[in-house]
């Protein structure tokens, strides 16, 4: 039941464009984006939310499609500091409501981003 | 900043012998939780508390437990360390500024010989 990430890895050069998915076999409730670099702990990006509202960072965006369950990270104009590992972290839904108690997350395997100058 | 600070930050131990590392927030966050990464796993919960002296299963609990006695402190106890639990430990906080993100402490990089 772990969300699946694609790509695995991304290498870029500055400037460029990204896109992560995030694909879910199950139906969604939210989803959370982290960014983590190397040795350190994992970072709040944003939050996707039934509906389409987007919360947290404004230079990063996103989308969330409820009925493919699946939601996307773009990473625009990337910058050197963009680079990292992304995670998705998913709360399920059932009957329309959160599926679980306690906002407990699934985090998928991660991507890892690399900025080049 | 979360205010959040995790005890040992590194540690080296035997297997079999008991490990207790320590979670320490200070903004009064009702829910707290354990995190285990592993490569090519992501982040897998551990035990999350919602409470004191209220905690819960997560996914890989098997031989981890956990106290609450003061809403700051959540210990993760491995009662007897085995080398599958070698790993990188997170503790998190779940904040409202948005809608239920969690913050993450600084991790603690726990080896079991």
């Amino acid at each position: 039941q772990q969300p699946v990430q694609s790509p695995q890895a991304v290498i870029l050069r500055e400037g460029e464009d990204a896109v992560i998915n995030c694909s879910s076999s199950k139906a969604l409730y939210s989803v959370h984006w982290y960014r983590q670099k190397h040795g350190e702990a994992p970072v709040f990006l944003m939050i996707l939310l039934k509906g389409g509202e987007q919360k947290g960072h404004d230079k990063i965006s996103a989308s969330f499609n409820e009925k493919k369950q699946q939601s996307s990270l773009y990473l625009t104009a990337s910058q050197l500091s963009y680079s990292g590992t992304y995670f998705c972290g998913t709360v399920f839904t059932a009957g329309g409501r959160r599926e679980t108690s306690g906002s407990r997350l699934t985090f998928g395997e991660g991507t890892q981003l690399t900025v080049n100058p | 900043d979360a205010g959040i600070t995790q005890s040992p930050r590194h540690k080296v131990t035997e297997t079999g012998t008991p490990v207790t590392l320590r979670c320490h927030q200070t903004e009064n966050h009702r829910y707290m939780y354990w995190y285990r990464q592993d490569p090519g796993h992501g982040l897998r919960l551990i035990h999350y508390s919602y409470g004191v002296k209220d905690t819960d299963k997560g996914e890989v609990s098997d031989g981890y437990s956990v106290s609450r006695s003061k809403t700051e402190d959540f210990l993760l106890t491995l009662e007897s360390a085995t080398s599958s639990q070698t790993s990188v430990y997170f503790c998190a906080i779940k904040d409202r500024q948005f809608y239920n993100e969690q913050f993450f402490g600084p991790g603690t990089r726990l080896t079991v010989l």
